[in-house]
């Protein structure tokens, strides 16, 4: 099987810009999550979408966003870019009730 | 709210040596764990995970994990390091039902030839 694809892998927006990233889940997987990876910060979970409904939230302001279409695929946004907002942002997939395994990436740089 | 405590920062091993990673969880029953690999920008590849039953667990590319409930632990081992396995280390935990993974800030390992 294909692992789990992200797209774009490198982005440059400036500040007060939104972004919108992508996630394509293993096939068959349903459940879908999104980190973000700072250096400060480390690895921190943002949400987890399972058949097009957000189960769980972490602990983000309302500037990020996300959202499952009915084919598991996953997208998230973030409106009103900060400089902080600088980081990777990983996407992970899973069968329910299994381990999740990881997409490599988006690598967002605001300026 | 479950915690995961990396206490090495950064790890130095000659090649050929054996390695041992700490990882210490804070949670008030037994949660999922796992440890992570992470090479310099890439995703995030599972090394091994522990669930329930045997507390020693045998993962990928001679990795093994022992989970000691008394001392809230679950530390990695191998044997021989390779130079190959110089990259970053996180553990992390999930809450049953929580569908999240709580991480550990990460050891990073270099690897003397």
């Amino acid at each position: 099987k294909a692992g789990v694809t992200q797209t774009p892998r490198y982005l440059i927006k400036t500040r007060g810009q939104q972004v919108t990233l992508s996630c394509s889940p293993i096939s068959g997987h349903r459940s879908v999550s999104w980190y973000q990876q700072t250096p400060g910060q480390g690895l921190q979970f943002l949400f987890e979408y399972f058949s097009e409904t957000q189960r769980n939230k972490g602990n983000f302001p309302g500037r990020f966003s996300g959202r499952q279409f009915s084919n598991s695929r996953s997208e998230m946004n973030v409106s009103t870019l900060e400089l902080g907002d600088s980081a990777l942002y990983l996407c992970a997939s899973r069968p329910e009730q299994e381990t999740q395994y990881f997409g490599p990436g988006t690598r967002l740089l605001v300026l | 709210a479950q915690s995961v405590t990396q206490p090495d920062i950064h790890i130095t091993v000659s090649e050929g040596a054996s390695l041992e990673l700490r990882c210490n969880y804070s949670y008030g029953a037994t949660p999922y764990l796992f440890w992570y690999v992470q090479s310099p920008g890439q995703g995030l590849q599972l090394l091994l995970k522990y669930f329930s039953g045997d507390t020693l667990v045998q993962g990928i590319k001679g990795f093994e994990a022992e989970f000691k409930r008394s001392q809230s632990s679950f530390n990695l081992r191998k044997p021989s390091v390779h130079w190959s396995d110089a990259a970053e280390y996180f553990c992390a935990v999930e809450a049953a039902g929580s569908y999240q993974l709580t991480f550990g800030k990460g050891t990073k390992l270099s690897v003397i030839p």
